[in-house]
Formats: structure tokens, sequence, C-alpha cells
């Protein structure tokens, strides 16, 4: 079965430092990729996709991840943090011939002024 | 509003109640996936539906939980003699025809939060 791992529930970063939110998976088959963000009572919103397409995806809102078959990561980065990017970020796989989503367990992220 | 619209946003029940949770998908979508949040956990995969169809219900509790979809109207997760257990975030999202393991993202709306007294 698919499995994500989110390393890190929280994170904390100065405004304007390096956000770096880890994401894992597990499959012998590389997956579908999704980093999704959520802000309080709100529902998820779509960051960036990966597709096979092309190793680094650009996101919105300044967001990257690359995907590395070897150590099965996609990493989510923005090289300057923003105050308004405080929020919970997940990360998310769909394997081949599935629908659904499986998600890792979310790390919040909070941006110290 | 063009998104995935869900209703209510609160809902608040006792022990023992119905809960009906009502999402009707982004415009030109026709396929809604139902998970729900726990607590310090992300989301967990529910059940997946199409028009009048129920194509994977694997994440579904066997007992008190079931989904629709009809042909006319809203997806429905109805939830029958509510436990504390059952409060949770649940969460519609939607999507245009996925195809096999699609890379076609789910757009999901902004949850129902259902508490039980």
């Amino acid at each position: 079965a698919q499995s994500v791992t989110q390393l890190g529930s929280h994170v904390s970063v100065s405004e304007g430092a390096l956000v770096l939110l880890r994401c894992n998976y597990s499959s012998s088959v590389p997956p579908y990729l999704f980093w999704y963000v959520q802000y309080p009572n709100q529902g998820l919103q779509l960051l960036l996709k990966y597709t096979s397409a092309a190793t680094l995806v650009k996101g919105i809102n300044g967001f990257e991840a690359e995907f590395k078959k070897s150590e099965t990561s996609f990493h989510l980065t923005k090289p300057s943090a923003h105050m308004s990017d405080a929020a919970e970020y997940f990360c998310a796989a769909s394997g081949a011939g599935s629908y659904q989503l499986t998600f890792g367990k979310g790390t919040k992220l909070s941006v110290i002024p | 509003n063009a998104g995935v619209m869900q209703n209510p946003r609160h809902l608040v029940r006792r022990r023992g109640q119905e809960a009906r949770l009502r999402c009707s998908p982004m415009k030109g979508h026709s396929h809604v996936y139902w998970y729900r949040q726990l607590p310090e956990e992300g989301l967990k995969f529910m059940v997946y539906l199409q028009k009048e169809n129920i194509i994977d219900e694997s994440g579904m509790p066997k007992e008190r939980f079931s989904a629709e979809f009809p042909k006319e109207g809203p997806s429905i997760l109805r939830i029958q003699q509510v436990v504390r257990g059952d409060s949770a975030a649940y969460f519609c999202a939607s999507s245009p025809n996925p195809g096999q393991g699609s890379n076609q993202p789910q757009h999901f709306g902004d949850g129902t939060r259902l508490s039980i007294l």
C-alpha cells in the first residue's frame, strides 16, 4: 500500500528565510505526487503536482518541489518565506490505477516576523 | 462561486442522531471523493463516486456510513447513529474524469466540521 511520510509536524522559519518541507513516499512505481496547503477552517488548495513530465515542479505562490526517485522524496521549497505562508501543508500521492489520494500527516509552517 | 461547495460548514449532533453532509462538485466535474480528517491527522480516503455509482468505498466504515451521488443534486455523506468518534472534518473533492491512476488533481471544498455532543 502507498504511504506518505512528512518529516516534522511543525516547522518554524523567519520571514525571508528558506522554507523546506519534507515528504517521502513509499512505492516501487513512482506515483503522482501533490502538495496541498490548508489555511485554518478552509479546504485544501493545490500548490503543485508531479506527473513525470519534469522533476522540478513549479507551483503557485513561489513554491516548487523536486522529485528525486533515488531518494523517494518530493520536498517542497520556497526561497523566501512570507507571513502569508503560515498554514498547514500536506503531501499526497496517488498510484497508477488508483483514484485515492494518500496523504501525509501534514506539516504546520509558522513564519516568525 | 464555481468551486466545490459543501454544506453545512459546521454541524452539531447528539449521540444517536443522523448527520447528513452535502457536496456539490465543481462545474463540469462528475467525480466526487469524500475524505475524513481527524485532529493531528492527514486526510483519509473514504469513498469515490460518480453519478449514481459508487466506484470505490474501501475507506468507508462498514456500519452506519453511506454515500450517494444521485443523478440530480449534490452528493450526500450520511452517518447514522453518530458516536463521539465521528467528530471530525469531512472534506469533499471533485475532479473531471480521472482515467486510470489519474494525475488530475482533486479540488477540495472547505469541509464540514462535525461535532458530536
